[in-house]
Order: C-alpha cells, then structure tokens, then sequence
C-alpha cells in the first residue's frame, strides 16, 4: 500500500483563512520534507523536518515521529498559496518516497 | 534565472522512438536525480546519481538510461517509447546525495507519446 498519504486530496479556501494539511507515514522516518508545486510543474522545497516544529513566514510544519505524522499549517491563507503541497519520506539513505499531495485552491 | 535547466519543457514522440531529455545544474551541487510524475500519481523516484556515480535505480525498464557527462549534467535517454511513458519529467539536485539534504527541482519536461 501507499507508504506516504496525504489528506485532504483538494482544500477550498476563502482568502484569509486558515489550513491544515496532513501527512502519514507506514514506515520508518529519517525526516519529512515539504514542497509546493506551482501550477504547471515546478517545485520548491518549504521545509525539511526530521521532528517537532518549524516556522516559515505563515506556514508552519510539525513532525511527530512516534505518531507517524506531519502536518503544514497555512495561516491567513493568500491567492498566492493556491496550488499543491507535497510531503515526501526521507527514510535515510534513499529517494524520497512522495505523497500524493493536496490540492489548495484560495479565492479572493 | 533557474538554477536548474532541463531541456525541452514540452515534446511531443511517437510510439517506438527514442527521445533524450537534458538536465543541467548551475548549484554546484554533488548529486543529481530523475522523478517521474504521472497523472494521478505521486511522484516518482526513477535515479540517482553523486559525483557522477549511480547511486539508486528504482526503474524497472532498461529503456530508460541516464547519462551524466558533466558532474552537473545528468540527462534521461527513453528507448522504445510508449504510450504510458508519458509524463511530467523533473530533474533535481542536492548538495550531497544521501539523506538530510534539500532537493531542488527544475521546471520539468514533459513528454507526451502517441
């Protein structure tokens, strides 16, 4: 089965509001990394997290090792967040093993 | 000015050819990789490589063979196109290879086979 699964698949927001999006992982955890892909392909690393939480601007990831999760949290969403935000396993040693993402749409 | 440039953004092949996709990296870095993303699928490790040395295949077709002439170049050789090759294409590179280091991703080709 899928080793890394992201939920919500999609998220609807109105400006302003706040999101949070999850990340669960079947297998053993060396660090989670965090992208966002822009519409149309590209992709920018936002965090790399091996454990408890970091702070970047208006997003925020934690990592909990012995829960097997990670979450981002988008604060004051902006048109400018829209588009999809990846997790990916780092098991130590080996390729990241992504997840499937989740899609954020944010209107004005 | 992107850091990573990969060559082309958009190709369109027909079944049964063969086509090379570039990669180029201007980061300085020491390890360089190949994803596939399909739709609807994660994405997908396909080859790593560090100091020009493969490091990790995870592709089960010998018809996909990378080539690294240049520390900072690492292209993608497909032979024997098919339809379901088709796919978004991302290079990436990181300091080191291994784990703990950040990944940096170039704009994608993407191919399309009919």
């Amino acid at each position: 089965g899928q080793q890394v699964q992201q939920s919500p698949a999609s998220l609807v927001l109105q400006e302003g509001e706040n999101a949070e999006l999850q990340c669960n992982f079947s297998t053993s955890l060396n660090s989670m990394q965090w992208f966002y892909q822009r519409p149309g392909g590209s992709l920018v690393s936002l965090f790399y997290n091996p454990s408890g939480t970091k702070h970047s601007g208006r997003l925020t990831s934690t990592t909990v090792i012995k829960e097997r999760r990670s979450s981002l949290h988008i604060s004051s969403s902006q048109t400018t967040d829209s588009g999809t935000y990846l997790c990916a396993l780092d098991q130590g040693g080996r390729a990241l093993i992504f997840g499937t993402g989740t899609t954020v749409s944010v209107s004005p | 000015d992107p850091k990573i440039i990969q060559k082309p953004k958009y190709l369109v092949a027909v079944t049964g050819s063969e086509k090379i996709l570039i990669c180029e990296q201007y980061l300085g870095h020491n390890a360089m990789y190949w994803y596939r993303q399909s739709a609807k699928k994660p994405l997908e490790f396909m080859f790593s490589y560090s100091y020009q040395k493969l490091m990790d295949n995870q592709t089960a077709s010998s018809r996909f063979q990378p080539q690294s002439s240049k520390k900072n170049h690492l292209d993608l050789q497909i032979t024997a196109l098919k339809p379901d090759d088709s796919a978004t294409y991302f290079c990436a590179s990181s300091q080191q290879g291994g784990t703990g280091n950040t990944l940096y991703f170039g704009e994608g080709s993407r191919l399309i086979v009919v």
